[in-house]
């Protein structure tokens, strides 16, 4: 099975560009996330999605961000303008959820590295 | 609120030799437990997860991890360490309480497998 697909892998834009990651979770589940990975932070979560509806955006670290899902099968994460600070490993993960408690797990993508000059 | 604290961020083994990395957690209700793995310029990847069955959990590659309530640990570990086990461990905690089950990630430790 395709698991989580992430794209670009790699991106390198100057500083004031607008970037926009993309991610595919695996077909049947119903919720997503976007996080951010740094050595400085770790692994902090952007926001999540569960049946396309943004549930928690709390995560998001200003207004240069913003997130979609569209359909259940695709979501991007776009930042506008660029930093330099947004350099980072961004990582988009599905799961299906079935309800409280139903304790499933997280399946990752490779992630998508962006560095911002 | 719910919180995990990994107590080790670099553990360095001998192949062969077993390999434990230690996880405390906190949560205000009955948690689930996962352990995940991040090798180099990948995603993480799934090696085991607790959710008030058994209290011993057998995962993925030879991984264990044992869930005690008591001590509010879920340490993980391997009888003998590969080569391949090289990578960046994070121990993860979920109260399942929230729609989609938001994870709060440990600090995660950087295992080193010499030869």
């Amino acid at each position: 099975d395709a698991g989580v697909i992430q794209s670009p892998r790699h991106e390198v834009t100057e500083m004031g560009q607008e970037v926009t990651l993309r991610c595919k979770p695996i077909s049947g589940h119903n919720s997503l996330f976007w996080y951010r990975q740094t050595m400085m932070r770790g692994l902090e979560l952007l926001i999540y999605f569960n049946n396309n509806v943004p549930i928690d955006d709390s995560g998001m670290p200003e207004d240069r961000f913003s997130a979609k899902m569209p359909n259940a099968s695709f979501s991007t994460l776009k930042i506008q303008p660029s930093e330099p600070r947004d350099s980072a490993v961004y990582f988009c993960a599905s799961t299906l959820d079935r309800g409280a408690y139903s304790n499933q797990p997280q399946h990752f993508g490779d992630g998508t590295r962006l560095s911002i000059l | 609120a719910q919180s995990v604290t990994q107590l080790d961020s670099h553990v360095s083994v001998s192949e062969g030799t077993p390999v434990l990395l230690r996880c405390n957690y906190s949560s205000s209700y009955s948690p689930s437990l996962f352990w995940y793995v991040q090798h180099p310029n990948k995603g993480l990847q799934l090696l085991l997860k607790y959710t008030s069955a058994a209290t011993l959990v057998k995962g993925i590659n030879g991984f264990e991890a044992e869930f005690k309530k008591s001590e509010t640990s879920f340490h993980l570990t391997k009888p003998s360490a590969h080569m391949s086990d090289a990578a960046e461990y994070f121990c993860v905690v979920s109260d399942g309480q929230a729609a989609g089950n938001k994870l709060t990630f440990g600090g995660g430790t950087r295992v080193l497998v010499k030869p």
